[in-house]
């Protein structure tokens, strides 16, 4: 089945460095690629997203990238803060009938001060 | 208003109980879903519906019963669950399906469901 595989499940980093997180996707049928974080009690919050016509997206400190011939998309975040500590998911969405959307694993963040 | 709510925020329910879960938006889309998230595990799709139809059912035990009775509202109907099945309930919102463009979704809060 359609499967969403994302690294690492843990990253620890300094306050104001950077974190980079990995996805990769299974469904050629996918063409959207949000990024969702998710802090404790918390539903997921959308903070990033690229399509599949967009090689590259930028918003303030995050940034996405998606190479869709390798099937693969990550999430940069420079000038970390410990408030950027979280859950990341990565997930792809494909459309069958509806929006299927498939979520990676997640990676746990923390940011030290 | 870009919010999707949720109730009960929590629920504690033994296994011979009927329960529902209420989800409801105010953003105009026609598209809503069910995810289920166990705890340190991602959200799994559970229902997708567009204009109020079903369209995707993730193979869920009929147990779960959704139920979409207008544009802004979402129910999910519980009935005989299983410890297994507590969890977060997650319910999220999108604008529906358009000339093969997606759109982005958003979640609620999540009901955390704990079966007795």
């Amino acid at each position: 089945g359609e499967n969403v595989e994302q690294h690492p499940s843990t990253l620890s980093v300094q306050e104001g460095d950077s974190a980079v997180i990995k996805c990769t996707y299974s469904d050629s049928a996918s063409n959207y690629f949000p990024w969702y974080k998710q802090e404790l009690g918390k539903g997921p919050q959308l903070i990033i997203d690229i399509r599949s016509n967009v090689g590259e997206k930028k918003d303030q400190r995050i940034a996405v990238t998606l190479n869709k011939t390798a099937k693969h998309f990550s999430l940069h975040i420079t000038e970390t803060q410990p408030e950027d500590s979280a859950v990341y998911f990565c997930a792809a969405t494909a459309f069958w009938g509806g929006f299927k959307t498939i979520f990676g694993a997640g990676t746990r963040l923390f940011v030290k001060a | 208003d870009t919010e999707v709510t949720q109730t009960p925020k929590h629920l504690v329910m033994g296994m011979t109980n009927k329960k529902s879960l209420k989800c409801e938006q105010h953003m105009g889309h026609r598209a809503m879903y069910w995810y289920k998230q166990k705890a340190k595990k991602p959200p799994e799709l559970m229902f997708v519906y567009s204009y109020e139809k079903l369209s995707i059912n993730e193979s869920v035990p009929s147990r779960f019963s959704p139920e979409c009775p207008n544009s802004s509202l979402l129910n999910l109907h519980l009935h005989a669950l299983q410890p297994e099945d507590s969890a977060l309930y997650l319910c999220a919102s999108s604008l529906p399906p358009d000339r093969g463009i997606t759109y982005e979704q958003y979640f609620g809060p999540g009901t955390r469901l704990t079966v007795t």
